[in-house]
């Protein structure tokens, strides 16, 4: 079964500064992954996805991931953080292009940005 | 083009009460999913459905259930409620044959007393 690890529950980070969330996958196939972001009181919004190809994407709101296979990794990055960026931070995998395949999310990550 | 919507907002029922939940997907897509948000958790995956039945389903007791309907909206029913119960029930849709990204409403809050 597929599966999804944030190892952070909360990261701190100065206005300005590069930031990373982190996050891990287990799936059996080849990996579909997903960042979405999620503001209080609110449903999850679409940042970024990795299907095929070029390792970095970027997404949304000056977001990019780094998909790593070696590593089962799929972190998001982004080179300057704002205080807007404050939310939850979901990664999400699905195992495959099969119609019924489900999508795992992991517990999210708080990302604080400092003023 | 109207997003993800979801009714109610938010409710109250009291342990053993019986509670529906509404969702109408994105235009266009055919797929919906429900997810179950704890406070401070990620979401968790009730069920899927397409074609009018379901199609995947998670770790949750049959006391969870759905419905599809032609025009694609689908309904999330919970019976016997208990105070776990109570979280953010999350409706997402997708189109069948996509790369599978979901579109999400924004929520129906149930608290269960």
């Amino acid at each position: 079964a597929q599966s999804v690890a944030q190892p952070e529950d909360q990261v701190n980070v100065a206005e300005g500064n590069p930031l990373t969330v982190k996050c891990t996958y287990s799936v059996s196939g080849n990996p579909y992954l997903f960042w979405y972001v999620q503001y209080p009181n609110r449903g999850l919004q679409f940042l970024l996805k990795y299907i095929t190809g070029d390792n970095l994407v970027k997404g949304s709101y000056g977001f990019e991931a780094e998909f790593n296979k070696s590593q089962t990794s799929f972190h998001l990055k982004k080179p300057s953080a704002l205080v807007s960026d404050s939310a939850l931070y979901f990664c999400a995998v699905r195992e495959g292009a099969r119609r019924d395949d489900k999508i795992i999310f992991g517990k999210g990550t708080r990302l604080h940005i400092l003023p | 083009d109207a997003g993800v919507t979801q009714s109610p907002t938010h409710l109250i029922k009291t342990r053993g009460q019986q509670v529906t939940l509404r969702c109408s997907p994105k235009s266009g897509h055919d797929t919906v999913s429900w997810y179950q948000q704890a406070l401070g958790q990620g979401p968790q995956f009730i069920f899927q459905y397409y074609e009018e039945e379901e199609r995947q389903r998670g770790n949750f007791p049959d006391r969870f259930s759905g419905h599809q309907f032609p025009n694609y909206s689908s309904e999330l029913n919970v019976n016997a409620l208990l105070l776990g119960d109570s979280a953010l029930y999350l409706c997402a849709s997708s189109l069948t044959g996509s790369t599978g990204e979901l579109f999400f409403g924004e929520g129906s809050r149930l608290t269960v007393l």
